[in-house]
């Protein structure tokens, strides 16, 4: 199983960004996607989840209405879409594989990307 | 929202001991929770889910047990390897996930 995040960066505040994650050496459409973040020097945080087939998609509550969840099971790809970003956004952003079809938990993740949010 | 609190937040233990790591949730979770291990600058790895199960490759001497909302993860006899940063993470409000603040277990 291979994940490779892209996509992360420096950014203003109020300014968007895109994340993708490539996924490998799995039954893509099998399994739910995740994403997870983790601030400098502090724990997990799950962000955004969506199910095997875009139906079911959960997002924690300081990112609702800012941050959009896609995949696209013909590429092997989920996405993140971030809006409105906010300083506190700032962090470590993972790919998560779910353990199963819906959101679950985590069984293999990718390297990261960082996303920093500042003027 | 479903709260995830782990006691204590750190640990010293010393190699051969016995180490348990406490997870409480807000409200009764069943058995859906999963435990992590992540260690300083690496990617977390997922070491137990449905409360009990050991994912694969992982040692015999991590356990996790409990039902409702008291959790326990137990590390038989604490390996060197073994010091890092652990979580637990509900699955039961999917799809809306949490992570409890972790708990550092550190070198005596």
């Amino acid at each position: 199983v291979q994940l490779v995040e892209s996509g992360g960066g420096l950014v203003q505040p109020g300014r968007s960004l895109r994340l993708a994650c490539a996924a490998s050496g799995f039954t893509f459409d099998d399994f739910a996607m995740n994403w997870v973040r983790q601030a400098p020097g502090k724990g997990l945080e799950w962000v955004s989840g969506i199910s095997w087939n875009s139906l079911t998609v959960g997002y924690v509550d300081s990112v609702k209405g800012r941050f959009t969840i896609s995949r696209d099971n013909a590429k092997n790809s989920v996405y993140l879409q971030m809006n409105s970003l906010r300083v506190e956004d700032t962090a470590l952003y993972y790919c998560a594989k779910d353990i199963s079809l819906g959101l679950n938990g985590f069984d293999y993740w990718g390297q990261g990307i960082l996303v920093t949010v500042s003027s | 929202d479903i709260q995830m609190t782990q006691s204590p937040t750190s640990l010293s233990a010393s190699v051969g001991d016995r180490v348990t790591i406490t997870c409480r949730a807000s409200q009764s979770i069943s058995t859906h929770l999963n435990w992590y291990q992540q260690k300083p600058g690496k990617v977390p790895k997922l070491l137990i889910y449905a409360a009990s199960s050991l994912h694969s490759e992982v040692p015999s001497r991590f356990s996790g047990s409990g039902s409702g909302t008291d959790f326990t993860l137990t590390i038989s006899s604490l390996q060197p390897e073994d010091f890092a940063t652990y979580y637990c993470q509900q699955s039961h409000s999917t799809p809306a996930l949490t992570f409890g603040g972790g708990t550092k277990v550190e070198i005596k």
